[in-house]
C-alpha cells in the first residue's frame, strides 16, 4: 500500500547541533513530497515541498530535504537548530495525485539547552 | 494579515450538544479541507471542498457534515459529539488541489466534550 513513513516518533537534540529527521515513501512513481512543521497548540505550517527537478529542495527557517530515489526517502535536515525548532514535524505525499495529502505519524523534535 | 481564520479556538461542548466549528479564508482559494487531529496523531482528512463539490472520505462518522455557503466559509458540523470526538480541528485551504499546491492550515480550534 502507498504510504509514508516517519521511523521516529521522538528526536532530541542539543541547540546548536544538527537535525536530520527520516522520512521514506512507498510508492512506485517519482511522489510529490512535502514537510510540514506544527508548533504546539497550532496549525501546520508548510516548509520545503519537492515536486521533480534538483533532489535537494530548500525551506524556510534554514530547513533543507533531500530526495532520494534509490533510498525511497525524503530526509529534512538542519545544520544548526534553535530552540524555537522544538515542534512536530510531518511529512506528508498525494502519493495519488488526487486532491488530498496523507500525513506521516510525526516526529516531535526536542530541543536541549 | 491571517489568511486562515477559525473560530472559536477553543470550543468546550457537552456529551450530545450539537456544535458547529467556522473557518474563513482571505485567500480565495478552490480547497478547503477539514482535518481531525487527535493528541500525538497526524492530521485525518474528514472532507473538503473543491469549489462546491463536497468529496467526503470513507471512514468519515455520519455524526460529521460540512457546508460551504461561498468561497470564503466553511463549516463543520458535529451532530451529536461523543467522548471519542474530543480533538483539534484543523482547516485548510489551497488553491487548487493539495497534490500539487501548498494547503494553507489556521491555527485550529480545539474541542472538549464533556
Amino acid at each position: 500500500a502507498q504510504s509514508v513513513t516517519q521511523p521516529d516518533i521522538h528526536i532530541t537534540v542539543s541547540e546548536g547541533a544538527s537535525l536530520e529527521l527520516r522520512c521514506n515513501y512507498s510508492y512506485g512513481a517519482t511522489p510529490y513530497l512535502f514537510w510540514y512543521v506544527q508548533s504546539p497548540g497550532q496549525g501546520l505550517q508548510l516548509l520545503l515541498k519537492y515536486f521533480s527537478g534538483d533532489t535537494l529542495v530548500q525551506g524556510i527557517k534554514g530547513f533543507e530535504a533531500e530526495f532520494k530515489r534509490s533510498q525511497s526517502s525524503f530526509n529534512l535536515r538542519k545544520p544548526s537548530v534553535h530552540w524555537s525548532d522544538a515542534a512536530e514535524y510531518f511529512c506528508a505525499s498525494p502519493l495519488n495525485r488526487d486532491d488530498k495529502i496523507i500525513f506521516g505519524k510525526g516526529t516531535r523534535l526536542h530541543i536541549l539547552p | 494579515d491571517a489568511m486562515v481564520i477559525q473560530n472559536p479556538r477553543y470550543q468546550v461542548t457537552q456529551f450530545g450538544k450539537p456544535v458547529t466549528l467556522s473557518c474563513s479564508q482571505t485567500l480565495n482559494h478552490n480547497v478547503m479541507y477539514w482535518y481531525q487531529q487527535k493528541s500525538s496523531q497526524a492530521p485525518k482528512l474528514l472532507f473538503h471542498y473543491y469549489d462546491k463539490d463536497f468529496n467526503n472520505e470513507a471512514d468519515t462518522p455520519d455524526n460529521f457534515q460540512s457546508r460551504r455557503p461561498n468561497t470564503s466559509f466553511c463549516f463543520l458540523d458535529i451532530r451529536s459529539p461523543g467522548l471519542g470526538d474530543a480533538a483539534m480541528y484543523l482547516c485548510a485551504t489551497s488553491r487548487e488541489g493539495a497534490a500539487t499546491d501548498t494547503q494553507y492550515f489556521g491555527p485550529g480550534t480545539r474541542l472538549t466534550v464533556l
